[in-house]
């Protein structure tokens, strides 16, 4: 246990239902990420936050995708009108944002798969 | 970020050395090389980093040749619960931001 969760850990959704994830970083640290792995690939990043500001958006995050850290705690991650195409783990990470602090702390992720 | 390349799979009996080995040619000066790893539908777990001197830590070795164009991850005495993807990754250092995963080593340690 890294002490980053998230929940759910597994989600089955109908294509076009929209989904919500929630990732809880470790307490003190102020960065935060998201990825997405499909399978037998490695993760992919989708975005960042410093705080609460969203600093960094990929180009995988489509504009069904929508990710926020109201308070620099907790994040959400939605996904509206899903496809198929979405099914995948999405992972989240945290970190310290001091500039020796080199490891992310990964959560254990959720497996969305829509059917 | 520098590209690294890595072998699709390798096998490991329980007890030996297990080492890893990562290409990353077209290094900078700058840029870090990180390992992490990831076990079966658990989320990855740093293992060790360095920029060009050889480093130990609880978990392993990192092996870094003198022109930084590749390096070695070395788990000294490998056991069953070492089997996982081990991804080699470079990046510029401190800056703590993404992580550009590739399709990993996945390493099978077997009894």
């Amino acid at each position: 246990d890294t002490g980053v969760s998230q929940d759910p850990r597994h989600k089955i959704t109908k294509r076009g239902q929209n989904v919500t994830f929630r990732c809880d970083p470790i307490s003190e640290h102020n960065r935060l990420y998201w990825y997405r792995q499909t399978l037998g690939q490695g993760p992919e990043f989708l975005t960042y936050f410093q705080n609460e500001a969203q600093l960094e958006k990929s180009r995988l995050l489509s504009d069904r995708f929508s990710a926020e850290r109201p308070k620099g705690s907790f994040s959400t991650l939605e996904i509206q009108r899903t496809e198929q195409g979405d099914s995948a783990m999405y992972l989240c990470a945290s970190s310290l944002g001091a500039v020796s602090s080199y490891e992310q702390y990964f959560g254990p992720g959720t497996r969305l798969t829509v059917t | 970020d520098a590209k690294t390349t890595q072998p699709p799979s390798m096998d490991c009996a329980e007890g030996r050395a297990a080492n890893l080995p990562c290409n990353h040619s077209t290094i900078s000066g700058n840029e870090y090389v990180y390992w992490y790893r990831q076990i079966h539908s658990q989320g990855p777990q740093y293992i060790i980093h360095g920029l060009k001197n050889n480093e130990t830590n609880e978990m392993a070795s990192l092996i870094i040749t003198e022109d930084r164009k590749s390096s070695t991850l070395i788990l000294p005495h490998a056991t069953l619960r070492d089997t996982a993807v081990y991804y080699c990754i470079v990046r510029v250092g401190g800056s703590n931001y993404k992580l550009t995963f590739g399709k990993g080593t996945l390493l099978t340690v077997n009894p």
